[in-house]
């Protein structure tokens, strides 16, 4: 069965600073992988997407992730983090019966 | 363009109240998911339906809860009769089916539930 697990639960970060939040996944087959960002109040916005070619995905607001398929992992990552980033981040994996794990709560520190 | 439009946004009722949470998928989206998100459980697949039929229901908790989606551009999930313990946020999103945007959800702004 596909699942997902984000060891972090909440993680605190400078503004500026860079940022990797973690994911790993179990999946049967080639997975389709995505990363989604909650603002309070608000639903799930799509970040970014992998489902095949290049690794390496770019996505909005300045964040990509990189698929490592020998590790299980789709890392979310942005160089410099911006106080507007303040937000829980979802990482999912499959198609069809979407799976989500916990959540990281991202803080951001002035 | 219109997204995934959820009603109520806000509801609280009393044990034992029937609750009906209704849904407007994107137009042309083929697939429509209802997802719960508490903070013990986070985010939970309820049910989904591709082109209008139920898929995979085996995330519905209880017999209390059921879900119909009559048409393209509509569908219900309701609660009967509500608990405390499904007070929540519910989420319905859908979904293009098909080429590179396969999977790729489009969430409401959720209804929060509160049964008191």
């Amino acid at each position: 069965a596909q699942s997902v697990t984000q060891p972090d639960i909440h993680i605190t970060v400078s503004e500026g600073a860079s940022l990797e939040l973690r994911c790993n996944y179990s999946y049967g087959a080639t997975p389709y992988l995505f990363w989604y960002v909650q603002s309070p109040g608000q639903g799930l916005q799509l970040l970014l997407k992998y489902f095949s070619g290049d690794t390496l995905v770019q996505g909005i607001k300045g964040f990509e992730a990189e698929f490592k398929r020998s590790q299980s992992s789709f890392n979310l990552r942005k160089p410099s983090v911006h106080w507007s980033d303040a937000a829980e981040y979802f990482c999912a994996v499959g198609e069809g019966d979407m799976r989500f794990g916990a959540g990281t709560r991202l803080t951001v520190k002035p | 363009d219109a997204g995934v439009i959820q009603s109520p946004r806000h509801e609280v009722t009393e044990m034992g109240q029937e609750v009906t949470l209704r849904c407007k998928p994107i137009s042309g989206h083929n697939s429509l998911f209802w997802y719960r998100q508490t903070m013990m459980r986070g985010l939970e697949l309820l049910i989904y339906f591709n082109n209008n039929v139920p898929i995979d229901d085996s995330g519905m908790p209880e017999d209390r809860f059921s879900a119909k989606m009559p048409n393209a551009s509509f569908s219900t999930l309701k609660i009967q009769p509500s608990e405390p313990r499904d007070s929540a946020v519910y989420f319905c999103a859908s979904s293009p089916r098909g080429g590179r945007d396969t999977g790729e959800l489009f969430f409401g702004e959720g209804s929060r539930l509160t049964v008191l």
